[in-house]
Formats: structure tokens, C-alpha cells, sequence
């Protein structure tokens, strides 16, 4: 078993939708959760950065972290096609920086 | 945020020739540069993390004499893929922590050997 669980899609959704992203873990120890977005053959790019449980929200973007259940959510609101792209969600245990990646959902949103 | 600078973003090599990618922190310090490979439709595999001013910590698995990593300087990581071979075709990828602590990556290189 992985110890990040992500469903690698394709996930296409139209423009405007509520798109919900998601991942899975095993390890209790986990406490930084972050989203990256990665378009083909680009690197990661920064989207949301969570501790602990609770939620984040930025712009159209929020994050949910639930610890009890090992599981991490990101909400796109109002897709634009310009979110096609690789979401991948990333975690550790402390801020040391060796993240555990899932292997990222591909997202198309349809004009 | 902070920028990664990476480069070259695409090489093509015959096989057993050596290949030479840089990470470069344009607008901060990097004590610590992690190195990253990702083949097709999988996740990103942390191959070694690069220490300025010592030697880099391989993960396992990782052949140390094939990926050489050096980091002489606050600003700048290389990584140096030694006689590659087809199978070390992939997209590698640098990365660098911030000032507040989050995780910047480069733009990431193809390799593609021949």
C-alpha cells in the first residue's frame, strides 16, 4: 500500500464547475499537507499550504484537511480551463521538507 | 514566492555521455536543494537531498556514483547524470525551501537518451 493514495483521473469537469480533488494516507504522523498544480513537463507549483486539520481558503481554491479520517481535500471553485493541469497533494510529518507526493489527479475543464 | 531557476529544460544525449543539470535559489539562499525524478503519469520519487558545503544524502536505491550532486555554493545545486543510459530518461526536477518554509521547485528538466 502507498502511503499517499491519489486517483490519477482524468477527472473533466466544464468550465464553471465545483471540482473536488482528493487524497488518502496512511501515515498518523503526517502534519503539513500541501497542493501543488503542475502543467505538462512544468514544474510543481505552490497552491495551498494546511497544518494540522481545519480548512484553508484561497481565492477559488480550498483546502480541507481531516486527520481523524487520514484524508485531505482541495475545492476548485468556478473552473476555468485554464486549471487544466496535474494537481498533486504532497505531505510530511515535520517542516524538514522530504515530502511523500501522490501521484497526482489530471483535471480538464471544458470551455 | 521564491524562484527556481532550472536549466537546461530539455536534453537529448546518446548513451554513456554525461549530462549536467543546474538549480539555481535567484533570490534567496538554499543551505538544502532536494532532487527529484518523475517518470510519466507517476509521482515525484525524491532521489537525494544536497547540502551546501557537504555531501548530498542519497535516497535508497539511488546510485550515488551515477547521480553526483554538488552544491558549492548558497545558490546553486548540479546534478550530474554519469554515462546515462535510456532507462535515466525522465523529468528531473530541483526544488528549494523558502524563507517561510514551503517547498519551491524549477521547472524541471527532460532527459531523453538515446
Amino acid at each position: 500500500q502507498k502511503e499517499v493514495e491519489q486517483d490519477p483521473g482524468p477527472l473533466s469537469v466544464p468550465e464553471g464547475a465545483i471540482v473536488s480533488l482528493n487524497c488518502t494516507y496512511s501515515n498518523s504522523a503526517f502534519q503539513y499537507f500541501m497542493w501543488y498544480r503542475q502543467y505538462s513537463r512544468k514544474g510543481p507549483e505552490l497552491l495551498m499550504y494546511t497544518y494540522s486539520s481545519g480548512n484553508k481558503e484561497d481565492g477559488r481554491f480550498t483546502a480541507q484537511v481531516d486527520k481523524s479520517s487520514k484524508y485531505i481535500s482541495l475545492f476548485i471553485r468556478d473552473s476555468q480551463p485554464s486549471d487544466s493541469a496535474t494537481y498533486l497533494c504532497a505531505m510530511n510529518e515535520d517542516s524538514s521538507y522530504k515530502l511523500i507526493f501522490g501521484s497526482g489527479t489530471r483535471l480538464l475543464v471544458r470551455p | 514566492g521564491a524562484v527556481v531557476s532550472q536549466h537546461p529544460s530539455r536534453v537529448i544525449c546518446k548513451s554513456g555521455t554525461s549530462v549536467k543539470i543546474e538549480c539555481r535559489s535567484l533570490d534567496f539562499q538554499a543551505t538544502t536543494m532536494f532532487w527529484y525524478r518523475q517518470f510519466p503519469k507517476q509521482s515525484l520519487m525524491l532521489m537525494a537531498t544536497s547540502n551546501e558545503g557537504s555531501k548530498a544524502t542519497y535516497e535508497q536505491g539511488v546510485e550515488k556514483d551515477k547521480f553526483l550532486i554538488n552544491h558549492a555554493s548558497l545558490t546553486l545545486s548540479t546534478l550530474t547524470v554519469t554515462s546515462a543510459h535510456p532507462e535515466d530518461s525522465s523529468f528531473y526536477i530541483c526544488s528549494a525551501p523558502g524563507t517561510n518554509e514551503k517547498l519551491f521547485f524549477g521547472s524541471g528538466t527532460q532527459l531523453s537518451v538515446l
